[in-house]
């Protein structure tokens, strides 16, 4: 089955400084990439959808600025979280859907493991 | 408006028992789909099931089932036979658009606390 990995599962970081968060899909093409972000005890609300090579479509109140997201290839989205805050903390997970005729990987079903980011 | 509706925001079973999670949506779309994810305390999401708005019948992946009503406009998660890792989140989640359409996304339900006792 298709899987998605995601790295790091956790990272602390200073302030201030930057952190990248990578989701690969590791046995099928990801033309299309989701970034999401989970608050504590809630649900997962999505921040941006990347497309393989071209930008990313920010979801309302997600400043682009502050999560760059780069779709260079098809089994590889990063999303980095630049000059971070403590508020920034949180439980950040990617998902990964191809284009191809399998329907599992057709329909978003596959999460990576996500991260949790812990700004002091 | 909310789209997706989780009711039970806890919910207690013993072990081998079934257990029913509802959900509800509200769509103009014909074309949907909607589906089941598990979150473990790890954080990890892992597909349950997925109904498309089309199937006729309902969805079944080994104990988890899902017990699809269109014209209520609820899907709900039905576990047979409950295990203790079964313990976990549970959200549902509904897909606007058909499948493979590529600017489609997904909204998340607010979640149910399953936990299974001995």
């Amino acid at each position: 089955g298709a899987v998605v990995s995601q790295h790091p599962s956790r990272v602390i970081c200073k302030s201030g400084t930057s952190v990248k968060i990578e989701c690969r899909s590791l046995d099928f093409q990801a033309t299309t990439m989701f970034w999401y972000r989970q608050f504590p005890k809630k649900s997962l609300m999505l921040m941006a959808t990347s497309n393989e090579g071209s930008k990313a479509t920010y979801e309302q109140g997600v400043e682009k600025d502050k999560f760059l997201i780069n779709h260079a290839s098809l089994t590889l989205s990063t999303l980095t979280v630049t000059s971070a805050h403590p508020e920034d903390s949180s439980f950040y997970i990617c998902s990964a859907r191809g284009g191809g005729l399998d329907v599992r990987e057709n329909t978003e079903a596959f999460f990576g493991q996500g991260t949790r980011l812990t700004v002091v | 408006a909310q789209k997706i509706t989780q009711t039970q925001p806890g919910m207690f079973v013993q072990e081998k028992e079934a257990v029913t999670l509802d959900c509800t949506y509200d769509t103009s779309d014909q074309s949907y789909g909607l589906f089941w994810y598990k979150q473990p305390s790890s954080g990890e999401m892992i597909f349950l099931i997925y109904q498309g708005s089309y199937d006729e019948q309902n969805a079944t992946e080994g104990r988890y089932s899902l017990n699809f009503q269109k014209a209520r406009k609820s899907a709900n998660l039905v576990i047979s036979a409950s295990q203790l890792g079964d313990s976990a989140m549970y959200f549902c989640a509904m897909r606007e658009g058909p499948r493979g359409f590529n600017t489609d996304k997904l909204i998340f339900g607010t979640g149910t606390r399953l936990q299974v006792f001995p």
